[in-house]
């Protein structure tokens, strides 16, 4: 089965870090790009960062450039998201999602886990 | 940034209706456009992609059509399962980009 499952998600306080992983099962992990995309409470998606199968390419939203860094460890099947300089503003659920196409850097997410909340508050 | 406008916001229908939700897209993204449906507490769940291509295992009754800036999502019979929040979402350009979202219920 075709499966993401993240973790490392929290309570943190504004200017804190967290780094949430994404293991990865049932899919040759290393051929796929992978991202991670945010959702406030209430609110709709955003896309956040994504990286290439290799890990050689990444891109990030501006809203977390600088802050946040997007890894992985392919011999793990793992996808990391290190945030750092927490802010209220990025609190949300965090998903992990798994391109649909093995040649696509950025194309539809086909599997996504099940979502890692962080909370920023003081 | 490419903006992605989604409508309508919400919509109530009866169970057997025909449902439509347009996205535009503030510039030609070709036919690089893909749906979601999310339900409560859940990740969302791809539909359709690449505008019009159903993915495999959604039912019939969803469908996608559009290319360049103006795009339709529609389901063909609603069913009490389809309770859930629609988005659209464009890669021609990053960042990805999604819709607001259309929120679905039952009449």
């Amino acid at each position: 089965e075709v499966q993401l499952v993240e973790s490392g998600g929290g309570l943190v306080q504004p200017g804190g870090s967290l780094r949430l992983s994404c293991a990865a099962s049932g899919f040759t992990f290393s051929s796929y790009a992978m991202s991670w995309v945010r959702q406030a409470p209430g609110k709709g998606l955003e896309w956040v960062s994504a990286i290439s199968g290799s890990g050689g390419s990444t891109y990030y939203a501006d809203s977390v450039k600088g802050r946040f860094t997007i890894s992985r460890d392919n011999s793990k099947n793992t996808l990391y998201l290190q945030m750092n300089s927490l802010r209220a503003e990025d609190t949300a659920v965090y998903y992990c999602a798994k391109s649909h196409d093995d040649l696509q850097l950025v194309d539809a997410f086909d599997i996504w886990g099940q979502g890692t909340m962080v909370t920023v508050s003081s | 940034d490419i903006q992605m406008t989604q409508s309508p916001s919400s919509l109530s229908a009866s169970v057997g209706d025909r449902v439509t939700i347009t996205c535009q897209a503030s510039q030609d993204i070709s036919n690089y456009l893909n749906w979601y449906q999310q339900k409560p507490g859940k990740a969302p769940k791809l539909l359709i992609y690449d505008a019009s291509n159903l993915e495999t295992g959604v039912p019939s009754r969803f469908s996608g059509s559009g290319s360049g800036t103006d795009f339709t999502f529609t389901i063909s019979s609603l069913q009490p399962e389809d309770i859930a929040t629609y988005y659209c979402q464009q890669y021609d350009n990053l960042p990805i980009t999604f819709g607001g979202g259309t929120k679905v219920e039952i009449k």
